[in-house]
């Protein structure tokens, strides 16, 4: 059984740019949620996809959006970078049955 | 937004001392996860806990999920050395959607 891969693992951006991360999913499972994870805090909550639709989002602005992919893949886009974008970013896949989540290695994206 | 309180932020330990951390929540959770964090890599799920008195153990630790559903712990007995990292209580409330609310953390450390 795999486990959940991300890519890439660090990235630096410029104010204003656009981001596209990936992840692929924990092989058997159904849900891909993404996290923002702030230097010091536990991780939040920025959105859930399942059956390729979104499945619930946390408090955070259009610009960030997504998209999860016939093969359990997904992608995070972010807009219009701001230097507070700056932080961890993690993917977790579960079953949307037990709840639970498995977490990737997470992309670190700077923006200067 | 709905928030985990974790206590303590911070503890030192010596090899062989036992370690306790726990959550509490305002609302009532349906499922409660604990995870180890290490510098720079994403949560590694250790428990999983579906319902109120739950007990359950991996290896050297012991989590509970509290019988009015507001609260968790986890014990960690005869530490060693790989122990130290950040762990994190997460849980999912009824009105998440998916959504894995987080504390902020205990951090463990080697005392001097």
């Amino acid at each position: 059984e795999t486990g959940v891969t991300q890519s890439p693992t660090h990235l630096i951006k410029t104010r204003g740019q656009q981001v596209t991360l990936r992840c692929s999913s924990q092989s058997g499972h159904n849900t891909v949620s993404w996290y923002q994870q702030a230097l010091g805090q536990g991780p939040q909550f920025i959105f859930q996809y399942y059956r390729e639709e979104e499945n619930g989002r946390g408090n955070f602005p259009p610009r960030f959006s997504g998209l999860q992919f016939p093969n359990y893949s997904s992608e995070l886009n972010v807009n219009a970078l701001e230097l507070d974008d700056s932080a961890l970013y993690l993917c977790a896949s579960g079953d949307r049955v037990s709840d639970t989540q498995y977490f990737g290695p997470g992309t670190r994206l700077t923006v200067l | 937004g709905q928030q985990l309180n974790q206590s303590p932020q911070s503890m030192f330990i010596q090899e062989g001392e036992d370690v306790s951390m726990n959550c509490t929540s305002s609302s009532i959770f349906n499922t409660w996860l604990w995870y180890k964090q290490d510098p720079g890599e994403g949560p590694v799920l250790l428990i999983a806990l579906y319902k109120a008195g739950e007990l359950t153990s991996n290896g050297r630790l012991t989590a509970q999920f509290g019988i009015t559903r507001k609260d968790s712990f986890l014990n960690i007995s005869a530490s060693i050395p790989s122990d130290v990292g950040i762990y994190f209580c997460a849980g999912h409330y009824g009105g998440s959607q998916g959504n894995l609310i987080f504390g902020k953390g205990t951090k463990l450390s080697v005392k001097p």
